[in-house]
């Protein structure tokens, strides 16, 4: 799985869009781009996922660049709650029993500031 | 039944201790997984089990000993821990049909050796 280098912490005010940058130059054609959230002693939680498209859900948007050595997770409306570390991942998505397990960088601590 | 339930959440134990972590689901995922995370670090993979056969053992020391009695319920059983031992252990599930996208994470035990 091709590696990933995040920012180790970031500030955003509340009510603002959190963007929250990922570098992975050596990602390779059928890697795809995750993002997973951790808040203070929780468990990780997924947010979102794509392949070289622009992705948007609930929680949040995804963008990836045209060449997609690069990321960018959007929080349109940060809030208190979005305090967390954010840890963006890539890895091939097998179907099956072919996948290899999710492994966590060090990921990226949003600080929400009110 | 979307969830990842681990219990105890708090478990305080002595170096000569034997005590036993528990994590159950209910979602069909026949992959389970322990992680380990120390204080402001990632979480970091210890065992894998697919189809309740142990498939991934990341060097872990012996006085950790995981078990699948079933495709819903994974246990790590504790011996002999150390003081560096303590941590937040996490629990979670995954079904291959999702890949990276389908991991749910229980929200952990707090584990203190003393």
């Amino acid at each position: 799985d091709a590696k990933t280098t995040q920012p180790p912490s970031m500030d955003c005010a509340e009510g603002r869009a959190a963007n929250l940058p990922c570098n992975h130059s050596t990602i390779s054609g059928n890697e795809y781009v995750y993002w997973y959230r951790q808040i203070h002693s929780q468990g990780p939680q997924y947010i979102i996922h794509g392949l070289k498209n622009n992705e948007t859900n609930e929680m949040a948007s995804l963008i990836i660049t045209e060449d997609r050595k690069s990321s960018t997770l959007i929080l349109p409306h940060a809030t208190l709650r979005d305090t967390a570390v954010y840890y963006c991942i890539v890895r091939v998505n097998r179907g099956g029993s072919g996948n290899t397990p999710l492994v966590f960088g060090k990921g990226t601590r949003l600080s929400v500031i009110a | 039944d979307t969830e990842v339930t681990q219990t105890p959440k708090h478990l305080v134990m002595g170096m000569t201790n034997k005590k036993s972590l528990k994590c159950e689901q209910h979602m069909g995922h026949r992959a389970m997984y322990w992680y380990k995370q120390k204080a402001k670090k990632p979480p970091e993979l210890m065992f894998v089990y697919s189809y309740e056969k142990l498939s991934i053992n990341e060097s872990v020391p012996s006085r950790f000993s995981p078990e699948c009695p079933n495709s819903s319920l994974l246990n790590l059983h504790l011996h002999a821990l150390q003081p560096e031992d303590s941590a937040l252990y996490l629990c979670a599930s995954s079904t291959p049909r999702r890949g990276a996208n389908g991991y749910t994470f229980g929200s952990g035990t707090r584990l203190t050796v003393v």
